[in-house]
């Protein structure tokens, strides 16, 4: 059974940083691009960040564009978003997600306020 | 970036009738390959979205006989037949023939 289990979510104060993982297993994670979209209260589904299989190639949307950073460890099959300079804006619930938006985890809570 | 345009439903649907949710994008999204990268997704309360069609209109797995997606380069609806109280939620469509990936607003379904 494939499973995506996210982690790292809580409350920082904007301009900090935060680290998300996503823990995988059931699948052979190594030959699946990944990715995060995330959902803020009351809001739709916004795409975030894609890996490739290797993690040699990334894309992200503009507005997280050198702030966050998407990476993986193929080894540990585990999927990561180092995210930083925070800003309110980033408050929502982050999935992980296959690259073929098939499998998603449960989701990780982030809040950005002072 | 590609804007994806979502319909409105005429809430509620009486349980065992069909329901069409309409989907459009800025550009098409045919691809070289003559494939058509529209996903539809549904997230039901509470849930993470769940993958339900993908290259327009294939079924991911798992997923009922009773969602079947159609359409164009531009247009696409996804039709659910004989709505069940399980299928209430909010139906997305997303865009995958480039980056950035894109969203619709989603499309709130409702049963009587």
């Amino acid at each position: 059974e494939v499973q995506l289990v996210e982690s790292g979510g809580v409350l920082v104060q904007p301009g900090r940083s935060m680290k998300l993982s996503c823990a995988a297993s059931g699948f052979t994670f190594s030959s699946f691009p990944m990715a995060w979209v995330r959902q803020a209260p009351t809001k739709g589904l916004e795409w975030v960040a894609t890996i490739s299989t290797s993690g040699g190639s990334t894309y992200y949307r503009d507005s997280v564009k050198g702030r966050f950073t998407i990476s993986r460890d193929n080894a540990k099959s585990t999927l990561y978003l180092q995210m930083d300079s925070l800003r309110s804006e980033d408050t929502a619930t982050y999935y992980c997600t296959t690259g073929g938006f098939d499998y998603w985890g449960q989701g990780v809570m982030v809040t950005v306020s002072s | 970036d590609i804007v994806m345009t979502q319909g409105v439903l005429p809430n509620p649907v009486p349980s065992g009738e069909s329901a069409s949710i309409t989907c459009r994008s800025s550009k098409s999204l045919v691809y070289k390959d003559g494939k058509t990268y529209l996903n539809w997704f549904l997230q039901r309360p509470g849930q993470s979205p769940q993958l339900l069609t993908y290259w327009m209109s294939t079924r991911a797995s798992g997923v009922s006989d009773r969602f079947s997606g159609s359409g164009s380069g531009t247009y696409f609806t996804l039709k659910i037949s004989r709505v069940r109280a399980e299928d209430a939620g909010v139906y997305y469509c997303q865009q995958v023939r480039e980056y950035p990936r894109t969203f619709g607003a989603g499309t709130k379904l409702e049963l009587k």
